[in-house]
């Protein structure tokens, strides 16, 4: 079966140490796969895109890798401030979907002071 | 310029009532998707509206129903209210269908008694 996997336990940090959050995906050929945050209560937000043919994305703080022969994406956030604190979610495009979005469970992060 | 905007904010309903969201895609964007996300998981992908056309369809009963109109707003309707129809709804827009980015609105939050 098809199925997309975040870590299921909150991460907890200290404030300026790397969060680094798991994306995991079975029976999936995706074109592209994305991260979004999303605060209590309100919509998600979109951070960053990777497309299969790319390995690595930056943008400011944010660096997500993208490896589809271990069908696995990793996001990182360096220098973590608790204003990062959120649950944030991946989300996969399937080839020829047209834009439909398949979420995972989100992960909670926390970053502490 | 005005994000993606939902209408009610939250909305309290009991069991076989009838219901109907709305949203307003943010300028310029012509394609709508609705995703329903139930506390504590991520967002499930319902259906998509491009020119006044429904374009996919995820694993919803026809319960679920919408509307695209002209000027790109939408609707979601979902008649016979069970309690499993609880949880924060969310309208996504993007430019075009099939287009790699969506913006998400804060979504409605609907309760059922």
């Amino acid at each position: 079966s098809q199925k997309i996997e975040q870590n299921s336990e909150a991460l907890n940090i200290q404030e300026g140490k790397t969060a680094t959050l798991t994306c995991n995906y079975t029976n999936y050929s995706p074109a592209y796969l994305q991260w979004y945050r999303q605060d209590p209560g309100r919509g998600p937000v979109f951070l960053l895109l990777i497309r299969e043919n790319e390995k690595e994305k930056r943008k400011e703080r944010l660096k997500v890798t993208f490896d589809t022969t271990l069908k696995q994406s990793l996001f990182h956030i360096t220098a973590s401030q608790p204003a990062d604190s959120a649950t944030y979610l991946c989300a996969l495009d399937i080839a020829n979907q047209g834009g439909k979005l398949i979420f995972g469970q989100g992960t909670e992060l926390s970053v502490k002071p | 310029d005005a994000g993606v905007t939902q209408s009610p904010t939250h909305l309290i309903k009991t069991r076989g009532q009838q219901v109907t969201l709305r949203c307003s895609p943010k300028s310029g964007h012509d394609t709508v998707s609705w995703y329903q996300q139930a506390l504590g998981q991520g967002p499930q992908f319902i259906f998509q509206y491009y020119e006044e056309e429904e374009r996919q369809r995820g694993n919803f009963p026809d319960r679920f129903s919408g509307h695209q109109f002209p000027n790109y707003s939408s609707e979601l309707n979902v008649n016979a209210l069970l309690l499993g129809d609880s949880a924060l709804y969310l309208c996504a827009s993007s430019w075009d269908w099939g287009s790699d980015t969506q913006y998400f609105g804060p979504g409605t939050r609907l309760t059922v008694l």
